[in-house]
């Protein structure tokens, strides 16, 4: 089957810097993403990741190892807004989304 | 960047009514729309897929017949819950795909419509 694990919630202080790891076992890999989501709200794009390596936008990086079936989302110098859930998705071979059950990311002061 | 819209953002019905919700690409032209539910605390669950012009693909479980989906242009799609009952309230969202680009099948997402069935 179909496989997608993150850690269900992290804690991280303001100002620090948290990993959010996401492992998958799909049929097939078009590309893996991650989604930001405060609660109440719809899910916004954060990084696409298609090939292995490191993509950096300002604050958010995420990390791709196709081998290992592996991603992590890097969030650097935590603000109080980035409490949210934080969604791993990947795309299989059918180009369908499967979506991790998301981590909760929890910031305090 | 592109935009989904969707509408209404929050509705309240009655046990046994209908309700459609709108969703549209404001920008663009979707290829194909998405529509996902999610209950509270869990990940979004996807119901159906939509392609302009064809009938939408039901995901296991979904009942197509309960859940009518209408992807009339590329543009908008509509999902109609109909005869609801208290266990269909949930967050629905609606998702838009430009298509294929080089890399990406970027979804774009919809603010979601809350539905409370009383």
């Amino acid at each position: 089957g179909q496989n997608i694990d993150q850690p269900t919630e992290m804690t991280a202080t303001e100002g620090a810097i948290v990993q959010i790891n996401c492992t998958y076992q799909t049929s097939g890999f078009n590309g893996l993403f991650w989604y930001q989501q405060h609660a109440g709200e719809a899910p916004t794009f954060l990084s696409y990741n298609v090939l292995d390596g490191l993509e950096e936008k300002g604050r958010f990086s995420s990390f791709l190892s196709r081998s290992k079936g592996y991603s992590y989302l890097l969030l650097k110098e935590l603000q109080m807004k980035d409490s949210a859930s934080y969604l791993c998705a990947v795309m299989d071979s059918n180009y369908q989304l499967i979506w991790g059950a998301g981590t909760k990311l929890i910031i305090k002061p | 960047g592109a935009v989904v819209s969707q509408h209404p953002s929050r509705v309240i019905c009655k046990s046994g009514t209908s309700v459609k919700i709108e969703c549209r690409s404001l920008d663009f032209q979707a290829t194909t729309m998405f529509w996902y539910r999610q209950f509270p605390k869990q990940s979004l669950m996807l119901m159906a897929t939509s392609n302009e012009g064809s009938k939408a693909t039901y995901e296991q479980g979904v009942e197509k017949d309960k859940f009518l989906i209408n992807h009339a242009s590329l543009t908008l799609s509509t999902l109609t819950v109909t005869s609801a009952h208290p266990e269909d309230s949930s967050f629905y969202i609606c998702s838009a795909q430009v298509g294929s680009t080089d890399f990406s099948y970027e979804q774009y997402f919809g603010p979601g419509t809350r539905l409370t069935v009383t």
